[in-house]
């Protein structure tokens, strides 16, 4: 089983801000077949990043997946409001798929 | 617009059993692999089990097989889950997931708890 670890646990940003989050494989991803989604609380995850790049319909720009093998990015150019919450990485290369344990983006 | 909504949770004794449901709309469910997708209280996210668009393939984590079920009926646009033998750690928010790698859409989820 392919365990995914991301980092940092949590990140405190303020809006306007930069966010880079990692995830990173126990083996390579085949074919990059790694999505990313963001959760609020209370709420479903949502799809945001599918193929390591493909940005799923109705995500901005600011957005942006990257990576290969083993070490997966997601970043957020300027942070809004609205992107506050946890963000969970996926790989569905290999069964069973997994997700990592998530990064809290907060408020600083 | 995408829906999906989950019902049949609740909370069971260990090794009783449960059926949950999601009705599906927004989308032509019979063309669609199909997931359930777990969230233990506190917890990352835990896929569970896929159906192909025609139920004919079913994968399950390792940790469910033999104790739940994956089911379809395309002509009522639902999915289900039979869940026997539940344990304690069985307790958690179940998804009901549009996709059967990545999952396009999730619904709001229906709590399972397992408990004496």
């Amino acid at each position: 089983e392919i365990v995914l670890t991301q980092s940092p646990g949590t990140l405190s940003l303020s809006p306007g801000e930069r966010a880079t989050l990692s995830c990173r494989s126990s083996q390579s991803v085949r074919s990059n077949y790694l999505a990313w989604y963001q959760q609020k609380p209370g709420q479903a995850p949502r799809l945001f990043i599918y193929g390591a790049s493909s940005r799923a319909t109705g995500i901005p720009d600011r957005f942006s997946g990257s990576g290969s093998g083993t070490d997966f990015t997601l970043t957020i150019s300027r942070l809004e409001p609205e992107d506050f919450g946890v963000y969970h990485c996926q790989q569905y290369g290999s069964l069973p798929w997994t997700f990592g344990q998530g990064t809290k983006v907060e408020i600083k | 617009e995408v829906q999906l909504v989950e019902s049949g949770g609740g909370l069971v004794q260990p090794g009783e059993s449960l059926r949950l449901s999601c009705a599906a709309s927004g989308f032509t469910f019979s063309t669609d692999w199909m997931s359930w997708v777990r969230q233990a209280p506190g917890k990352g996210l835990e896929w569970v089990a896929r159906i192909k668009e025609d139920g004919s393939e079913k994968t399950y984590v390792d940790s469910v097989k033999g104790r739940f079920t994956i089911s379809r009926d395309n002509a009522k646009s639902s999915l289900y889950l039979q869940m026997n033998s539940l344990r304690v750690e069985d307790t958690a928010i179940y998804y009901c997931g549009r996709g059967g790698s990545w999952y396009w859409n999730l619904g709001q989820g229906t709590l399972v708890t397992v408990s004496s």
